[in-house]
Parts: structure tokens; sequence; C-alpha cells
């Protein structure tokens, strides 16, 4: 297995830019969330799904969406960047609660 | 309040120290896992509880679920340990500590 799978690993954007920021798993997870985190500063939950077709708002979604058409997948998008979306971006997932937690490798970005 | 707590924030010891983490939460939960996290790197997981104890080299982990508590012990603390360490409990959702940033002079 891969595992969780993030692209890509960095991005420079402008100011009113838009892009997505990939992330794939083949554990067959139903369980995949989006945090950000800020230097210095603990894991902050954007977006998160329970399953294909579903997906909820975490602590600061405000700026991004997401789609879950797949298992594998959970896309984030930043439809117009901004300074203070400036982090670095962490894809996780898990199959159930008693179970291993599987991070992908992290997206750093910066808008300017 | 926050749902979990850790303590303490930053720790600096001496190589060879024996390190205690400490994580406390107040939601119900299923699993609870202690992560790390280097410098300017991703995040790895170390253990995952849902009872007792667990151990893996220098590294122990427990958790008490009756007291909402768990610790992470580093016996014969190295330099390489330096890293955040973050607890994060599965319940309805992830909720993660703040980290504890731990800094072993040689």
């Amino acid at each position: 297995n891969a595992g969780v799978t993030q692209t890509p690993k960095f991005r420079i954007l402008k100011i009113g830019q838009s892009m997505t920021l990939q992330c794939t798993q083949d554990m067959n997870h139903n369980y995949m969330y989006w945090y950000r985190q800020d230097p210095g500063m603990g894991l902050k939950l954007i977006y998160y799904s329970v399953g294909a077709g579903i997906t909820d708002k975490g602590e600061v979604p405000n700026g991004y969406n997401v789609s879950r058409s797949t298992t594998e997948d959970f896309p984030l998008r930043l439809e117009l960047a901004a300074p203070s979306q400036t982090s670095v971006y962490f894809c996780a997932s898990i199959l159930w609660g008693n179970s291993p937690l599987h991070f992908g490798n992290g997206t750093r970005l910066t808008v300017t | 309040k926050n749902e979990v707590e850790q303590s303490p924030q930053n720790l600096t010891a001496q190589e060879g120290e024996f390190i205690t983490i400490n994580c406390s939460y107040s939601v119900g939960i299923s699993a609870l896992h202690w992560l790390q996290q280097h410098p300017g790197g991703g995040i790895v997981s170390l253990f995952m509880l849902s009872s007792g104890k667990k151990k893996h080299g220098r590294l122990i982990a427990t958790i008490n679920i009756q007291e909402k508590h768990s610790s992470l012990h580093i016996t014969a603390s190295h330099p390489r340990d330096s890293a955040v360490y973050i607890c994060a409990v599965i319940g309805d959702k992830i909720i993660f500590g703040k980290g504890t940033r731990l800094h072993i002079l040689p």
C-alpha cells in the first residue's frame, strides 16, 4: 500500500489564484480529513468526510471546498487564495475509530 | 476549555533523561494516538491505544480510560527524539492536542 499520498509537496500562489490539493489513499479508508498547520501551531480541521459522497465542515472551513466522489480521493480546493491561507496542509485517513491513523507528507503552500 | 490538553507545551532535557508527556481529554473516545512530527517533517503515528500500555523500543505509552488521561514516556532520551509529540483522540471526530515541543540536548 502507498498509504496517503498528497500532491503537490510545495506550491506558491498569487493572491486570488485557485488550486486543488490532491489527497489519495489506497487503504479503503472511509474517514478522511484535511488539516492545516500554521507555524508553531497545532493542527486545525478544515473539512472531513466519513465516506464517499459525504463531507462536512471542520473548525476552519472558510475559503476552502472539498468533494469526495470516490473512497480513494479527497481533494481540497482553494478558490481565491489569500495570504491567510499560507500554511502546511495535511491529509489524514483512518478506517474506523480503533485502527491506525495515517497522514500524508503534507503540502507547503505560500500565498503572496 | 480545550477538549484535549497536553502538558508540558515545551520541554528541554539532557540526553539520557526520562521524559514524560501528558495528555488529558474530556470527550468519549474509542482510541488515542500519539504522533511524532520532526521539524519541517511529516506526521507519523507512534502508538494507538484503547486501554492499558504499549511499548516500542524506548517509548512507552499508557492510557487510563476512567481518568481520561494518557502518558508518553521516553527512556534514555536521545537528541534524535527532539520533535513535537501530539496526542490525538478518536471519538466522533479526531481531536488533536496542541503538541509538546521536546528538545533533547547532547
